[in-house]
């Protein structure tokens, strides 16, 4: 069975500090692999994407990785601001040679800056 | 706009009601996605349609749920005798294609609540 599993499942953090998002997955074959971001009563926004043979994306103060090998990814957000309070959710696609596949979401870790 | 649009934004009806949730995706997108979000619940895939089929209906809970999506376009996810365990953030999105290279685009969600 497919699965994401993120951790931890929630954080606090000081403004200004760094922090890092952890995503393990079981979905294989593999496609690709999202980073979405969720602030509180709004749709989740996609931040990276990054393909089988990708190994850091980057976006903003937003730098995903991706080990295929080991099947684990890390969101790390730098120099943090109040508005990167949200949750962050990692998605997974398998490889869709036969078509249409479901992705498998993880259940999210919700980031909470701090003053 | 050119966001994926939800009516309505927020939802209160008595159990045993009947519920139609609104979804207008962006312009283009064949691909449309409606999900069901519980409180500090990771995203709970219902339904897929490509174009107006639905290859993908195996999250529907229950017969009480289904949906339908006219013209390529709107969709409309209907809820039938409602329970209280049906409250929740019920989202949609759309994207591209259904083969998960492309990013689904979400809308903000109806928020539903059953007394």
């Amino acid at each position: 069975k497919n699965q994401v599993e993120q951790s931890p499942q929630s954080l606090i953090i000081l403004e200004g500090k760094n922090c890092t998002l952890q995503c393990n997955y079981t979905v294989s074959p593999f496609s690709n692999l999202r980073w979405y971001k969720q602030d509180t009563g709004r749709g989740p926004v996609s931040l990276t994407i990054m393909t089988f043979s990708e190994n850091t994306k980057s976006n903003g103060r937003y730098t995903a990785t991706l080990d295929a090998d080991t099947k684990q990814s890390s969101l790390h957000i730098t120099a943090s601001q109040l508005s990167d309070s949200a949750s962050y959710i990692c998605v997974v696609s398998p490889d869709n040679s036969g078509g249409y596949q479901k992705v498998t979401f993880g259940t999210g870790t919700k980031l909470q800056v701090i003053p | 706009g050119a966001g994926v649009s939800q009516s309505p934004s927020n939802k209160v009806t008595e159990k045993g009601k009947d519920v139609e949730l609104r979804c207008d995706p962006i312009s283009g997108h064949t691909a449309l996605y409606w999900y069901r979000q519980s409180l500090g619940q990771g995203l709970e895939f219902l339904i897929y349609f490509q174009g107006n089929s639905a290859p993908d209906k195996s999250g529907l809970p229950s017969d009480r749920f289904s949906a339908e999506r006219t013209g390529g376009s709107v969709s409309t996810l209907t809820i039938q005798r409602t329970q209280q365990e049906d409250s929740a953030v019920y989202l949609c999105a759309s994207s591209r294609g259904g083969q998960g290279r492309q990013p689904q685009h979400f809308g903000d969600g109806t928020r539903l609540s059953i007394l």
